[in-house]
């Protein structure tokens, strides 16, 4: 049973360019979570979804990011026009359940705006 | 709402010398509390968790850890340290009601020296 797989594991975006992290969950997870880890800091909640819906996107920042679960394939998680605030390490974690007391997490995508 | 606080941003420790690592919390409500280790360059892994019970906890990796509820704490402590116990750790809670988002502390860089 593979991990949580992110990719890409990095990535080097411009100033305005687009950015789009992609998180496959572990089998049979259907709650995926996003982390963003800023540097010299522990990780943020982004936001939580689960298949083909968003359940709490309270930390997402209100314009440019944005993050889908769709029915098929990975979760995405969508930066428009990045700034170079935006580098930072971004996770994944997935569960099979609501609630679990056990979240998996991937490697990371760390993105670099130059 | 929660916040979580580590008290020392960096331990150095030198191999086979025993390590504490201090992890404060705050919360209005109950909560679940979870240590994770991230090696460089790595996602985080899970060492160990206080769901309820017995109020010191065995991790992996020789990882133990006390709750007390009085002083908010949650320390980790190994007896005996590895130079492969060189990462960052992450001390994090979560409300037990919630559907499982969690609240990292900004994370305490361990460094073990031969």
């Amino acid at each position: 049973n593979a991990g949580v797989m992110q990719n890409p594991r990095h990535l080097v975006r411009r100033r305005g360019q687009e950015a789009r992290l992609r998180c496959s969950p572990m089998k049979g997870h259907s709650h995926v979570y996003w982390y963003r880890q800023l540097p010299e800091e522990g990780l943020k909640f982004m936001v939580y979804l689960q298949k083909e819906n968003i359940i709490d996107e309270s930390g997402m920042p209100k314009e440019r990011f944005s993050a889908e679960f769709p029915k098929e394939g990975p979760s995405i998680l969508r930066i428009q026009q990045v700034v170079r605030g935006d580098s930072a390490a971004y996770f994944c974690a997935s569960s099979p359940i609501q609630g679990d007391t056990e979240a998996f997490f991937g490697q990371g995508t760390r993105l670099t705006v130059v | 709402a929660q916040s979580v606080t580590q008290l020392d941003s960096q331990v150095p420790v030198f191999e086979e010398a025993p390590v504490e690592l201090r992890c404060n919390y705050s919360s209005s409500v109950s909560v679940y509390l979870f240590w994770y280790v991230q090696y460089p360059n790595q996602g985080l892994q899970l060492l160990l968790k206080y769901l309820s019970g017995s109020t010191l906890v065995k991790g992996i990796n020789g990882f133990e850890a006390e709750f007390n509820k009085s002083q908010t704490s949650f320390h980790l402590r190994k007896p005996s340290v590895h130079i492969s116990d060189t990462a960052e750790y992450f001390c994090a809670v979560r409300q037990t009601d919630s559907w499982g988002k969690l609240q990292f502390g900004a994370g305490t860089q361990v460094v073990v020296t031969p």
